[in-house]
């Protein structure tokens, strides 16, 4: 299957201070890539969906000026969590199709984001 | 609103029985079919896709679609403690990129 990599798999930010993830396409190139958010016990949530060159569409109630979204190359997209707050802790997982035919979605490591 | 729905379990079996998991949809323009296995504290990874209806057989595993039904089942044959993990059923609408994810069915596969 295609490799999506994503880092850092796991970090620990003060309240207040940004948290940078980089989601990257090894092996394709990613128009689209979907960012979710899972909490412990609970299945993925989608929070936006990536657009290369164009700007994210998010999903219903997240906030697009907290969760800031970069996409802008086929193989990058970054999410930032601006002025994190213990509640942002979560575990955050990118995914990506490699399209032409292939409609399975590969999904990156995960980043586990801890807001002290 | 899409709805995909599974039995969130635990689903307990000894190994070397045959674990059944299951998993129905709502939207009947879905057209692509996926199970994920995602162990804890890691990211789902695809184990097996089927977009027409019938049986698709994949080493132990064998994925079952009725479009009829809106059911899609996965099973696991020969079960090992190492299948223990949380099972993701996702659907997927013609034209779109975009999935919709079950809550999951926890797999306890006990020695």
């Amino acid at each position: 299957g295609a490799v999506v990599s994503q880092h850092p798999s796991w970090v620990i930010c003060k309240s207040g201070t940004s948290v940078k993830i980089e989601c990257r396409s090894l092996d394709f190139q990613a128009t689209t890539m979907f960012w979710y958010r899972q909490f412990p016990k609970q299945s993925l949530m989608l929070m936006a969906t990536s657009n290369e060159g164009s700007k994210a569409t998010y999903e219903q109630g997240v906030e697009k000026d907290k969760f800031l979204i970069n996409h802008a190359s086929l193989t990058l997209s970054t999410l930032t969590v601006t002025s994190a707050h213990p509640e942002d802790s979560s575990f955050y997982i990118c995914s990506g199709q490699p399209g032409g035919g292939i409609t399975e979605a590969f999904f990156g490591q995960g980043t586990r984001l801890t807001v002290v | 609103q899409k709805e995909v729905e599974q039995n969130s379990g635990p689903l307990s079996v000894p190994e070397g029985a045959i674990a059944s998991l299951n998993c129905t949809y709502s939207d009947r323009g879905s057209q692509s079919f996926f199970w994920y296995r995602q162990y804890s504290g890691k990211s789902p990874e695809l184990i097996m896709s089927i977009y027409s209806n019938g049986d698709k057989e994949d080493g132990r595993f064998t994925a079952q679609l009725n479009k009829a039904s809106q059911y899609v089942s996965l099973l696991i044959r020969d079960s090992q403690p190492s299948d223990s993990a949380t099972y993701l059923c996702a659907v997927k609408e013609a034209g779109s990129y975009q999935l919709t994810f079950g809550k999951g069915t926890k797999l306890s596969v006990i020695p």
